[in-house]
């Protein structure tokens, strides 16, 4: 049972280079979202997508652009990499909640191991 | 502006003792709160969760308490135990209504609180 599978765990990029983060699940989760995680901060939503084909902007969406042509993949696009994209990224997924079914069912995120990027 | 804190960067506790690590928020439409627990070098996990309609909810040695009217959230671990040394992030969301009856809850996450338990 594979969950949320994210590559590459570990990248190395110059600064203006672009890469792509690649994040796939095989649970049939409708909910997909990016996070990024910095000292002191947390984590925090860069982009989400609640279904195949429907994408919108979290907290810090500037730099990063996402797609979702599947439901299992959703990708996040580095355009122009920068020194202050230096962060580890996340990938998450989760199921809608019917009209009847209350958060405590089922509503939580699955998260991926990460991917550790440095942009010098 | 930070809608979830953790003002606690660091918890250290003796083994066989309580742990409690607090997570305050600002929005007052958050409806419901979880915790995750995150090792180094994985992802966060799911630890436990409340609603909004509820004030306690416990599982195992773990039991978070809500208040509302202080928009605070606690998370007590009883006993300790070294294995729960790790990064424990609070997070909040607001549920999203869509068309068609389905619903998805963005979440907002705290800084972290770094627990470490000693034998």
């Amino acid at each position: 049972n594979a969950g949320v599978t994210q590559t590459p765990k570990f990248q190395v990029l110059k600064t203006g280079q672009s890469m792509t983060l690649q994040c796939a699940q095989d649970m049939n989760h409708e909910y997909m979202s990016w996070y990024r995680q910095d000292p002191g901060m947390g984590l925090r939503l860069i982009h989400y997508s609640v279904g195949a084909g429907i994408t919108d902007q979290g907290e810090v969406p500037n730099g990063y652009n996402v797609s979702r042509s599947t439901t299992e993949d959703f990708p996040l696009r580095l355009l122009s990499a920068a020194p202050s994209q230096t962060s580890v990224y996340f990938c998450a997924s989760s199921h809608h909640l019917s009209g009847t079914e209350t958060p405590l069912a089922k509503n939580i995120q699955y998260f991926g191991a990460g991917t550790r990027l440095s942009v010098l | 502006d930070q809608q979830v804190k953790q003002n606690s960067p660091s918890l250290s506790v003796q083994e066989g003792r309580i742990s409690i690590l607090n997570c305050d928020y600002t929005n007052s439409m958050f409806d419901y709160f979880l915790w995750y627990k995150k090792y180094p070098a994985e992802g966060p996990t799911f630890l436990i969760s409340i609603s909004s309609i509820k004030d306690k909810n416990e599982d195992g040695r773990f039991t978070v308490f809500l208040n509302k009217s202080a928009k605070h959230l606690s998370l007590h671990i009883v006993p300790s135990q070294p294995g729960d040394s790790a990064v424990y992030f609070c997070a909040a969301s607001a549920y999203q209504w869509r068309a068609g009856g389905t619903s998805y809850g963005k979440l907002t996450f705290g800084q972290g609180t770094i627990l470490t338990v000693h034998p």
